[in-house]
């Protein structure tokens, strides 16, 4: 049963550029985002949040867009930089609960 | 900057043993989890506690598993009789409510 999609397992960007993560969800329950960040060995970092409220929530180099009708959301981060390589992870919420249902992950890889 | 911490990061025990997997979540935080994450698997959610009671569990969280927070610093996750397939990354994760939760290191547990 997966609510949260990450279909890309892998995405190569050049540093400089932008990278561009997705996410895709089912449940219709959902109403909070977020994106966590994970090195090897190491636990999820969290990145950045929305809202079901918001389209869209920017944090320096992050932004986050919602697509409720499309049930989709996306990271955007720019520019990339090296340090940036890690696998990242959309995760969701559903009203009147506080548990996070994860999606499989997506590993970026920023090359110079 | 406040963090969440986990003891020990790597456990190995014989399968059928107890283990306790420790975690000290930020200390003004009112709620805590625990995750794991099967290798190469997606974070699975297993638990949420709030007011020294277990607000939400997953079916993952069956009579084998058990929370506790022995003190006003500590928050434990027991697994009673330890199987071959618990071998995973657990993580803690604390947060204040419906705000982004910050997850600790992990305890890589290994059944064998």
């Amino acid at each position: 049963d997966q609510q949260v999609k990450q279909n890309s397992p892998s995405l190569s960007v050049q540093e400089g550029r932008i990278s561009i993560l997705n996410c895709d969800y089912t449940n219709s329950m959902f109403d909070y985002f977020l994106w966590y960040k994970k090195y090897p060995a190491e636990g999820p970092t969290f990145l950045i949040s929305i809202s079901s409220i918001k389209d869209k929530n920017e944090d320096g180099r992050f932004t986050v867009f919602l697509n409720k009708s499309a049930k989709h959301l996306s990271l955007h981060i720019v520019p990339s930089q090296p340090g940036d390589s890690a696998v990242y992870f959309c995760a969701a919420s559903e009203i009147d609960t506080d548990k996070l249902i994860f999606g499989t992950g997506t590993r970026l890889q920023v090359f110079p | 900057e406040p963090e969440v911490t986990q003891t020990p990061s790597h456990q190995v025990t014989q399968m059928g043993q107890e283990v306790i997997l420790r975690c000290v979540p930020i200390s003004n935080h009112l709620y805590f989890y625990w995750y794991r994450q099967i290798l190469g698997q997606k974070v699975e959610f297993l638990v949420s506690f709030y007011n020294n009671e277990i607000s939400e569990k997953s079916e993952i969280f069956d009579d084998q598993f058990s929370v506790e927070r022995p003190d006003g610093s500590n928050f434990t996750l027991k697994i009673r009789s330890t199987k071959l397939e618990d071998s995973a990354m657990y993580f803690c994760a604390s947060n204040s409510g419906r705000t982004e939760a910050f997850f600790g290191q992990g305890t890589r547990l290994t059944v064998v």
